[in-house]
């Protein structure tokens, strides 16, 4: 059993464009995160949800929309893509008083043309 | 807000040799945690540092914690071409869990 994961894994698309990635955890965490590696393989936070709520909203530009239907899922929607977008996104989970141990999922490497 | 700065960048080595990275902080660790990335996969959690001097082993990896320096050490002996891979730190900012910060990461190759 895969405990979180993402779909889909690779994904090409073009300028303007708008995509979703999903996600799902099966291991009751209540926290889950978007995360983006960039070409230099720098990984930043995007996103976190606590049972739902967003708790975190590291300044990503508003075409980038979050949605998390219930605890165990958490969607990411970009609209007008843009080139720079293009990055490998992480979606993590973790127990929300854990010890910071994130269970990541296998990315998304989304290209934009 | 918190910067961790990763050293070196990257790392090759022959196999059987020991290797060290380290991660230093711009602000105060209240928690470290290493993670190692393989090429198209996801990171994967080896082990959390949350008290000075702490030292942990996973395997042949070792990680310490120096909360003195704002620092933390990852040490694997005689590695092996199973090690290779991106090797993450990352800390909790403010003590908060719910957002970890990571380094650029040191890509390890080892070579047979």
């Amino acid at each position: 059993d895969t405990a979180v994961s993402q779909t889909p894994k690779y994904l090409v698309t073009q300028m303007g464009n708008d995509k979703s990635i999903k996600c799902e955890q099966n291991l009751g965490h209540d926290t889950m995160y978007w995360y983006k590696q960039d070409s230099k393989k720098f990984l930043k936070i995007m996103f976190s949800y606590n049972n739902k709520e967003l708790i975190i909203n590291e300044t990503v530009p508003n075409r980038f929309s979050p949605k998390s239907p219930d605890k165990a899922h958490l969607n990411l929607h970009i609209n007008s893509l843009e080139l720079g977008d293009s990055a490998v996104y992480f979606c993590a989970s973790s127990q929300q008083t854990g010890t910071g141990e994130l269970f990541f999922g296998e990315g998304s490497r989304l290209t934009v043309l | 807000s918190q910067e961790l700065e990763q050293s070196p960048q990257s790392l090759i080595v022959q196999e059987g040799k020991n290797l060290t990275i380290n991660c230093t902080s711009s602000k105060t660790l209240y928690g470290l945690y290493w993670y190692k990335q393989k090429y198209g996969e996801g990171l994967i959690f080896l082990m959390m540092l949350q008290k000075g001097g702490e030292e942990k082993s996973h395997e042949k990896i070792t990680a310490k914690l120096d909360e003195k320096k704002q620092q933390s050490s990852l040490h694997i002996t005689a590695s092996q071409p199973s090690h290779a891979g991106i090797y993450l730190c990352g800390a909790g900012a403010g003590g908060s869990n719910y957002k970890l910060t990571f380094g650029k990461g040191t890509l390890l190759t080892v070579n047979p």
